[in-house]
């Protein structure tokens, strides 16, 4: 089955403590992409990448990292977390960036809670 | 700055009636726009979208229409089922295509 999964779906974590939210798609696509979705903000682009090892930065980047050294996975890393990343994270994938008619495949989303 | 606005947080309509969800957007370069459907503790997933190049795009029971002078695209559900309920996002793709831009999405309520 077609799918992107993300890992875990939950998490409470306290400030400062390092975490890492895994991505994965088994779709063989190129490009991939993190959002968060926030009330009264809709989902926002954090970071996306163009193929492995091309990453780049979206909206809201601050407080983030991402690596992509294989094509199926793309981790979002929080070094510090700080209560404002309390948010609703989803992964997305395409086969191709920028292609109209491209559709972009969500991962169930991971609610992460930061005390 | 949000630069796709949906402004009615909510809708309610009844079964077998007819649903409208709104959405405007700021630059006229836009070209390209998609409808979201997301239901609770999952992703959201890809409905139904529209080029400039169109003013309507119709997949069964969605109906996407473009008002390229106003600004304004608008997803019509026709007839609207119980299980269309769930939260509508319009999105516009951004960034020499690089990014899907979201609105603050609307929440659908079909009641029987």
């Amino acid at each position: 089955e077609a799918q992107v999964t993300q890992n875990p779906r939950y998490l409470i974590t306290v400030t400062g403590k390092k975490l890492t939210v895994t991505c994965s798609q088994n779709m063989n696509h190129e490009y991939m992409s993190w959002y968060r979705q926030d009330p009264g903000l809709g989902l926002r682009q954090i970071y996306y990448s163009m193929n492995v090892e091309v990453t780049d930065k979206g909206d809201v980047p601050e407080g983030y990292k991402v690596s992509r050294k294989e094509k199926r996975n793309f981790p979002l890393i929080l070094e510090s977390p700080s209560p404002n990343q309390t948010s609703l994270y989803f992964c997305a994938s395409s086969l191709l960036a920028g292609g109209q008619g491209d559709t972009q495949y969500f991962g169930p989303g991971t609610r992460l809670t930061v005390l | 700055d949000q630069q796709v606005k949906q402004n009615s947080p909510s809708l309610s309509v009844q079964e077998g009636r007819i649903s409208i969800l709104n959405c405007d957007y700021t630059n006229s370069m836009f070209d390209y726009f998609l409808w979201y459907k997301k239901y609770p503790a999952e992703g959201p997933t890809f409905l139904i979208s529209i080029s400039s190049i169109k003013d309507k795009n119709e997949d069964g029971r969605f109906t996407v229409f473009l008002n390229k002078s106003a600004k304004h695209l608008s997803l019509h559900i026709v007839p609207s089922q119980p299980g269309d309920s769930a939260v509508y996002f319009c999105a516009t793709l951004t960034g020499g295509g690089n990014k899907l831009t979201f609105g603050t999405g609307t929440q659908l309520k079909v009641e029987l």
